[in-house]
């Protein structure tokens, strides 16, 4: 049973648009939530996080929101560029035993059009 | 600073023969974590250091893999006999340990069994 969904496996972007990536979460124990972004043939890189007792995070360009009621995370990218074209995972942490474990969603390759 | 370093980044081997994967984590960091990036089952952690002990090794998949750390800046993975379903990338991350720590992952090393 999949804890972190990330129901889109794409999306297509024009460049300087805004891109809106999706994930959900079913364990109520979550209580932080990251974003990663891979590039082909490199490790996933931290993005942006957000603790379970904040509803928004901002980083320059990025933006994460936290609807803990809908156990609903997006990140937006606003304006999207083409070097933000990669794959996006959502990942999640729960409270308590075994606290260091991140669980991962499939990803979502983001592609932005020039 | 550099970050976490994974050596080799590739390995192609022939079933039956010991594959050694290394890394380096990120100084200063206590915390470290070995994952299996497959298509079928995505990003899973296989074994979790804290502090050089070894504190969850759940996620091995069998006898066959073990992996040590020997000290606070060196790890290994090794798995002995390899077969081909073992193909995958594997990455190590490292972070510090408690409260909104971020994992920072490296490259991985993507690991072909013939």
């Amino acid at each position: 049973d999949q804890q972190v969904k990330q129901n889109s496996p794409s999306l297509s972007v024009q460049e300087g648009r805004i891109s809106i990536l999706n994930c959900d979460y079913t364990n109520s124990m979550f209580d932080y939530f990251l974003w990663y972004k891979k590039y082909p043939a490199e490790g996933p890189t931290f993005l942006i996080s957000i603790s379970s007792i904040k509803d928004k995070n901002e980083d320059g360009r990025f933006t994460v929101f936290l609807n803990k009621s809908a156990k609903h995370l997006s990140l937006h990218i606003v304006p999207s560029q083409p070097g933000d074209s990669a794959v996006y995972f959502c990942a999640a942490r729960a409270i308590g035993a075994g606290s260091y474990q991140l669980t991962f969603g499939k990803g979502t390759k983001l592609s932005v059009i020039p | 600073d550099a970050g976490v370093i994974q050596s080799p980044r590739h390995e192609v081997t022939e079933m039956g023969q010991e594959v050694t994967l290394r890394c380096k984590p990120i100084s200063g960091h206590n915390s470290l974590f070995w994952y299996r990036q497959t298509m079928m089952r995505g990003l899973e952690l296989l074994i979790y250091f804290n502090n050089n002990v070894p504190i969850d090794d759940s996620g091995m998949p069998e006898d066959r893999f073990s992996a040590k750390m020997p000290n606070a800046s060196f790890s290994t993975l090794k798995i002995q006999p390899s077969e081909p379903r073992d193909s995958a990338v594997y990455f190590c991350a490292s972070s510090l340990e408690g409260g909104y720590q971020p994992q920072h992952f490296g490259d991985g090393t993507r690991l072909s069994i013939l």
